[in-house]
């Protein structure tokens, strides 16, 4: 059983489409996040949701829109895609915000703008 | 503004040998310093971690030493195997993670 999955695992779009990432957890975690790693492997943190409430909301462009239907599920919706957006996303989950350190990530899907 | 500060950013180990790869952070309020393993194409996976209270923490051979003081804090990877490389990260929780910018060990047979 896979605890963490993404679809798709790639994606290759062209510059100003708009595509979505969908990301589901069966651990039954009540935090997700969804990461951004660039070519130099830095991660980092884009959107957080505890119980389906946005929490953290870092310096995005606002073309990158998270939604979170249920607790098991957090989408990234991205607009007008840049050849900057292209990396590889991470989603990940945590128990709850007592166990942030404890964080499951999915296997990522690379996302190339071209 | 809260950073965690690792390195060295690449680290060649002859097998058998010991890996160091050390952190710094600035904030005083985290909870919790983890380290996470990335092999290629796979996403960080939690190695260990352990409490700002905790001096040291060890599993199999994998060990986190902390240095309150010093607000530093290392990871050791005793008797060191090719299966070994990946990129290490460290990182320091409170409400997020905020991660250093990540080690890519090399173990050479």
């Amino acid at each position: 059983d896979t605890a963490v999955s993404q679809t798709p695992k790639y994606l290759v779009t062209q510059m100003g489409n708009d595509k979505s990432i969908k990301c589901e957890q069966n651990l039954g975690h009540d935090t997700m996040y969804w990461y951004k790693q660039d070519s130099k492997k830095f991660l980092k943190i884009m959107f957080s949701y505890n119980n389906k409430e946005l929490i953290i909301n870092e310096t995005v462009p606002n073309r990158f829109s998270p939604k979170s239907p249920d607790k098991a599920h957090l989408n990234l919706h991205i607009n007008s895609l840049e050849l900057g957006d292209s990396a590889v996303y991470f989603c990940a989950s945590s128990q709850d915000l007592t166990r942030t350190y404890e964080q499951y990530f999915g296997p990522g899907t690379r996302l190339t703008v071209t | 503004q809260q950073q965690v500060k690792q390195s060295p950013q690449s680290l060649i180990v002859q097998k058998g040998g010991i890996s160091i790869i050390n952190c710094a952070y600035e904030n005083t309020a985290f909870d919790y310093f983890p380290w996470y393993q990335q092999f290629p194409g796979k996403g960080p996976a939690l190695l260990i971690a352990i409490r700002p209270d905790v001096s040291e923490k060890k599993e199999g051979r994998f060990t986190i030493s902390f240095n309150k003081s010093a607000k530093q804090f290392s990871l050791h990877i005793m008797d060191s195997q090719p299966g070994d490389s990946a990129t290490y990260f460290c990182a320091a929780s409170n409400y997020q993670l905020i991660w250093g910018a990540g080690t890519k060990l090399i173990i050479k047979p």
